[in-house]
């Protein structure tokens, strides 16, 4: 069984700082780690995957997040918040490496990008 | 290229009606996949596809749930009759073939609300 907890439901943040959106997993097998982005009246779309190569993942848009297996995390980072990331950001894990197969997500965070 | 497309994007309909929700997926993708978000709960996976078969439908809540995809192309869910639990965000996904990692595109959701 697997799982996802997403700490916060909504985080702000001003322009130009930090953005840290917490995840943590729990899989009973190595696990395939994913985060997904929402913008308003758009679809899902993936942001970056973490599918057992390198542990710090880089994806679109500045985004990066680190695979922490004794910590069981997966935290999304952007060293300098843009206005356009305000959206909604999911997390997920799949015990297979493909397509949407059987991804449990978490929650989901709102990012509020404070002027 | 053409995303994945569902309508309507949304719907209202009264308890105890009937709606069918359509997903087209990316042209040449095999695998559809149907996702549902309840509200402020996670997105859950519903069924899997692959071409016209169900190749996993251990996520569909009950039996008034009713997936088809005919030809392999376009999908369909039918809900029969509607109960209010059943409002949140329908998600569509289509990938290729499963060859290693390949990524699911999302659709933007069809919102049903039942009254």
């Amino acid at each position: 069984a697997q799982s996802v907890t997403q700490l916060g439901s909504h985080v702000s943040v001003s322009e130009g700082a930090l953005v840290l959106l917490r995840c943590n997993y729990s899989s009973s097998v190595p696990p395939y780690l994913f985060w997904y982005v929402q913008y308003p009246n758009q679809g899902l779309q993936l942001l970056l995957k973490y599918t057992s190569a390198a542990t710090l993942v880089k994806g679109i848009n500045g985004f990066e997040a680190e695979f922490k297996k004794s910590e069981t995390s997966f935290h999304l980072t952007k060293p300098s918040a843009h206005m356009s990331d305000a959206a909604e950001y999911f997390c997920a894990v799949s015990v297979t490496s493909w397509g949407a197969d059987g991804l449990t997500f978490g929650k989901g965070t709102h990012l509020i990008i404070q002027p | 290229e053409a995303g994945v497309t569902q309508f309507p994007s949304h719907s209202v309909i009264e308890k105890g009606q009937t709606v069918t929700l359509r997903c087209d997926p990316i042209s040449g993708h095999d695998n559809l996949y149907w996702y549902r978000r309840v509200m402020g709960k996670e997105i859950k996976f519903l069924l899997h596809f692959v071409k016209e078969s169900k190749q996993d439908e251990s996520g569909m809540p009950n039996n008034r749930f009713l997936a088809e995809r005919t030809g392999g192309t376009y999908s369909t869910l039918k809900v029969q009759p509607a109960e209010l639990e059943d409002s949140g965000v329908y998600f569509c996904a289509s990938s290729q073939d499963h060859q290693g990692w390949t990524e699911a595109f999302f659709g933007q959701g069809t919102r049903l609300t039942v009254v």
